[in-house]
Protein backbone atom coordinates (compact mmCIF):
# COMPACT_ATOMS: atom_id res chain seq x y z
CA UNK A 1 0.00 0.00 0.00
CA UNK A 2 1.34 3.46 -1.41
CA UNK A 3 0.83 6.40 1.24
CA UNK A 4 2.14 8.93 3.99
CA UNK A 5 2.71 7.59 7.62
CA UNK A 6 2.44 10.19 10.67
CA UNK A 7 3.24 9.32 14.06
CA UNK A 8 2.30 9.02 16.48
CA UNK A 9 -1.32 10.06 15.86
CA UNK A 10 -1.73 11.86 19.51
CA UNK A 11 1.55 13.75 21.11
CA UNK A 12 1.58 15.14 25.13
CA UNK A 13 4.39 17.37 26.13
CA UNK A 14 5.38 19.52 28.36
CA UNK A 15 6.48 23.20 28.11
CA UNK A 16 10.20 23.44 27.62
CA UNK A 17 10.54 20.36 25.66
CA UNK A 18 11.76 19.57 22.03
CA UNK A 19 9.67 17.10 20.35
CA UNK A 20 10.09 15.41 16.95
CA UNK A 21 7.12 14.25 14.48
CA UNK A 22 7.63 11.89 12.15
CA UNK A 23 6.54 11.36 8.53
CA UNK A 24 7.40 9.41 5.72
CA UNK A 25 6.23 8.21 2.56
CA UNK A 26 6.66 5.33 -0.46
CA UNK A 27 4.81 7.22 -2.72
CA UNK A 28 8.21 8.01 -4.27
CA UNK A 29 7.43 11.82 -4.01
CA UNK A 30 9.80 14.19 -4.16
CA UNK A 31 8.29 17.02 -2.60
CA UNK A 32 7.50 16.99 0.95
CA UNK A 33 5.74 19.46 3.15
CA UNK A 34 4.88 20.57 6.74
CA UNK A 35 1.01 22.38 7.67
CA UNK A 36 0.00 23.61 10.82
CA UNK A 37 -4.19 23.51 11.60
CA UNK A 38 -5.39 25.33 14.62
CA UNK A 39 -9.03 24.84 14.80
CA UNK A 40 -11.49 27.18 12.84
CA UNK A 41 -8.23 27.88 10.28
CA UNK A 42 -7.24 27.16 7.39
CA UNK A 43 -3.45 25.30 6.90
CA UNK A 44 -0.81 27.42 7.25
CA UNK A 45 2.94 26.07 5.95
CA UNK A 46 5.62 25.28 8.39
CA UNK A 47 8.18 23.99 5.57
CA UNK A 48 9.08 21.90 2.77
CA UNK A 49 11.46 19.99 0.76
CA UNK A 50 11.31 19.98 -3.08
CA UNK A 51 14.60 17.66 -2.92
CA UNK A 52 17.09 15.34 -0.65
CA UNK A 53 19.14 17.76 1.85
CA UNK A 54 16.88 20.82 0.90
CA UNK A 55 14.50 22.56 2.22
CA UNK A 56 12.75 26.26 2.35
CA UNK A 57 10.96 27.79 5.21
CA UNK A 58 7.02 28.18 4.84
CA UNK A 59 5.12 31.01 6.10
CA UNK A 60 5.48 30.02 9.96
CA UNK A 61 8.32 28.79 10.21
CA UNK A 62 10.17 30.12 13.81
CA UNK A 63 10.26 27.35 16.37
CA UNK A 64 10.30 24.84 13.90
CA UNK A 65 13.39 22.90 12.23
CA UNK A 66 13.32 20.13 9.70
CA UNK A 67 15.62 18.11 7.83
CA UNK A 68 15.53 16.04 4.50
CA UNK A 69 17.97 13.27 4.38
CA UNK A 70 16.50 10.43 2.46
CA UNK A 71 13.39 11.29 -0.16
CA UNK A 72 11.18 9.16 2.14
CA UNK A 73 11.52 10.94 5.24
CA UNK A 74 10.53 14.65 6.41
CA UNK A 75 10.88 14.99 10.32
CA UNK A 76 9.67 17.69 12.02
CA UNK A 77 11.21 19.03 15.65
CA UNK A 78 9.07 21.65 17.43
CA UNK A 79 11.17 23.23 19.63
CA UNK A 80 11.03 25.03 23.33
CA UNK A 81 11.24 28.60 21.17
CA UNK A 82 7.65 27.75 19.33
CA UNK A 83 5.35 29.71 21.37
CA UNK A 84 1.82 28.21 20.75
CA UNK A 85 3.06 24.62 19.61
CA UNK A 86 -0.44 22.72 20.43
CA UNK A 87 -2.02 21.98 17.04
CA UNK A 88 -2.87 19.54 14.62
CA UNK A 89 -0.03 18.86 12.28
CA UNK A 90 -0.21 17.75 8.89
CA UNK A 91 2.57 16.38 6.59
CA UNK A 92 1.62 16.01 3.12
CA UNK A 93 3.94 14.89 -0.41
CA UNK A 94 3.21 15.84 -4.13
CA UNK A 95 5.28 14.50 -7.48
CA UNK A 96 6.89 17.90 -7.28
CA UNK A 97 7.35 20.28 -10.20
CA UNK A 98 4.94 21.12 -12.04
CA UNK A 99 3.14 21.62 -9.18
CA UNK A 100 0.40 19.05 -9.53
CA UNK A 101 -1.55 16.74 -6.44
CA UNK A 102 -0.65 17.09 -2.57
CA UNK A 103 -1.52 14.29 -0.47
CA UNK A 104 -1.91 14.22 3.07
CA UNK A 105 -0.66 12.01 5.87
CA UNK A 106 -3.37 11.42 8.76
CA UNK A 107 -1.61 14.23 10.94
CA UNK A 108 -0.12 13.99 14.56
CA UNK A 109 -2.23 16.19 17.20
CA UNK A 110 0.28 17.54 19.37
CA UNK A 111 -0.45 19.28 22.98
CA UNK A 112 2.00 20.99 25.01
CA UNK A 113 1.12 21.88 28.62
CA UNK B 1 -1.12 39.05 -2.81
CA UNK B 2 -1.74 35.11 -3.25
CA UNK B 3 -4.69 34.82 -1.00
CA UNK B 4 -7.52 32.50 -1.14
CA UNK B 5 -10.82 33.17 0.23
CA UNK B 6 -13.80 30.69 0.66
CA UNK B 7 -17.10 31.39 2.35
CA UNK B 8 -16.82 29.86 6.14
CA UNK B 9 -20.48 28.57 6.19
CA UNK B 10 -21.81 26.79 7.67
CA UNK B 11 -23.54 25.81 4.46
CA UNK B 12 -26.88 23.26 5.31
CA UNK B 13 -28.39 21.74 2.45
CA UNK B 14 -31.39 18.66 2.27
CA UNK B 15 -30.28 15.26 1.10
CA UNK B 16 -30.58 14.92 -2.32
CA UNK B 17 -30.12 18.38 -3.10
CA UNK B 18 -26.89 20.44 -5.14
CA UNK B 19 -24.68 21.56 -2.81
CA UNK B 20 -22.80 24.62 -4.05
CA UNK B 21 -19.30 26.01 -2.81
CA UNK B 22 -17.20 28.55 -3.81
CA UNK B 23 -13.71 29.88 -3.53
CA UNK B 24 -11.92 32.96 -5.15
CA UNK B 25 -8.61 33.59 -5.67
CA UNK B 26 -5.94 36.83 -5.78
CA UNK B 27 -3.12 35.52 -8.26
CA UNK B 28 -4.50 35.96 -11.93
CA UNK B 29 -1.84 33.26 -13.29
CA UNK B 30 -2.37 30.52 -10.99
CA UNK B 31 -2.46 26.75 -12.55
CA UNK B 32 -3.32 24.72 -10.63
CA UNK B 33 -6.65 24.54 -8.49
CA UNK B 34 -7.55 21.40 -5.77
CA UNK B 35 -10.68 20.66 -4.08
CA UNK B 36 -10.10 18.57 -0.73
CA UNK B 37 -12.71 17.06 1.89
CA UNK B 38 -11.60 17.22 5.76
CA UNK B 39 -14.13 15.12 8.11
CA UNK B 40 -13.40 16.48 11.85
CA UNK B 41 -10.37 15.54 13.21
CA UNK B 42 -9.01 13.88 10.05
CA UNK B 43 -6.77 14.79 7.53
CA UNK B 44 -7.71 16.62 4.08
CA UNK B 45 -8.38 14.17 1.20
CA UNK B 46 -8.44 15.36 -2.49
CA UNK B 47 -11.77 15.28 -4.30
CA UNK B 48 -10.98 17.09 -7.27
CA UNK B 49 -7.95 18.67 -9.28
CA UNK B 50 -8.64 20.97 -12.45
CA UNK B 51 -5.89 22.99 -14.43
CA UNK B 52 -8.10 24.32 -17.12
CA UNK B 53 -11.68 26.70 -17.63
CA UNK B 54 -14.83 25.11 -18.16
CA UNK B 55 -16.15 21.64 -15.72
CA UNK B 56 -14.57 18.69 -14.66
CA UNK B 57 -17.37 15.99 -13.14
CA UNK B 58 -16.34 13.35 -10.97
CA UNK B 59 -18.95 11.04 -10.29
CA UNK B 60 -21.22 13.37 -7.91
CA UNK B 61 -18.92 16.11 -7.80
CA UNK B 62 -18.15 18.72 -10.48
CA UNK B 63 -15.19 21.17 -10.48
CA UNK B 64 -15.60 24.73 -12.07
CA UNK B 65 -12.97 26.92 -12.72
CA UNK B 66 -13.46 30.42 -14.70
CA UNK B 67 -9.63 31.73 -14.51
CA UNK B 68 -11.10 35.56 -16.19
CA UNK B 69 -13.23 35.65 -12.95
CA UNK B 70 -10.95 34.56 -10.60
CA UNK B 71 -12.90 31.55 -9.13
CA UNK B 72 -13.22 27.79 -8.59
CA UNK B 73 -16.06 25.72 -7.65
CA UNK B 74 -17.69 22.95 -6.13
CA UNK B 75 -20.84 21.33 -7.00
CA UNK B 76 -22.09 18.22 -5.25
CA UNK B 77 -24.76 16.22 -6.62
CA UNK B 78 -27.47 14.15 -4.97
CA UNK B 79 -25.97 15.00 -1.65
CA UNK B 80 -25.42 12.68 1.13
CA UNK B 81 -24.97 13.13 4.87
CA UNK B 82 -21.46 11.53 4.87
CA UNK B 83 -20.84 14.77 2.76
CA UNK B 84 -21.22 16.49 5.68
CA UNK B 85 -17.47 18.06 5.76
CA UNK B 86 -15.58 20.94 5.54
CA UNK B 87 -14.22 21.40 2.05
CA UNK B 88 -10.90 23.19 1.45
CA UNK B 89 -10.09 25.27 -1.92
CA UNK B 90 -6.39 25.38 -2.83
CA UNK B 91 -4.44 27.01 -5.12
CA UNK B 92 -0.64 26.56 -6.91
CA UNK B 93 -0.03 31.06 -7.33
CA UNK B 94 2.56 31.70 -10.02
CA UNK B 95 5.41 30.87 -9.41
CA UNK B 96 5.02 29.23 -6.11
CA UNK B 97 6.15 25.66 -5.00
CA UNK B 98 3.30 24.95 -2.67
CA UNK B 99 -0.51 25.07 -2.35
CA UNK B 100 -2.15 28.09 -0.72
CA UNK B 101 -5.51 27.12 0.96
CA UNK B 102 -8.44 28.70 1.63
CA UNK B 103 -10.20 28.18 5.14
CA UNK B 104 -12.95 25.69 4.36
CA UNK B 105 -16.75 25.71 3.86
CA UNK B 106 -18.25 23.61 6.58
CA UNK B 107 -20.98 21.66 4.86
CA UNK B 108 -23.84 20.32 6.68
CA UNK B 109 -26.23 17.63 4.83
CA UNK B 110 -29.37 17.54 6.71
CA UNK B 111 -31.32 14.15 5.96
Amino acid sequence: DGGITQSPKYLFRKEGQNVTLSCEQNLNHDAMYWYRQDPGQGLRLIYYSQIVNDFQKGDIAEGYSVSREKKESFPLTVTSAQKNPTAFYLCASSKGRPLREQYFGPGTRLTVT
Amino acid sequence: QKEVEQNSGPLSVPEGAIASLNCTYSDRGSQSFFWYRQYSGKSPELIMSIYSNGDKEDGRFTAQLNKASQYVSLLIRDSQPSDSATYLCAVNPTGANNLFFGTGTRLTVIP
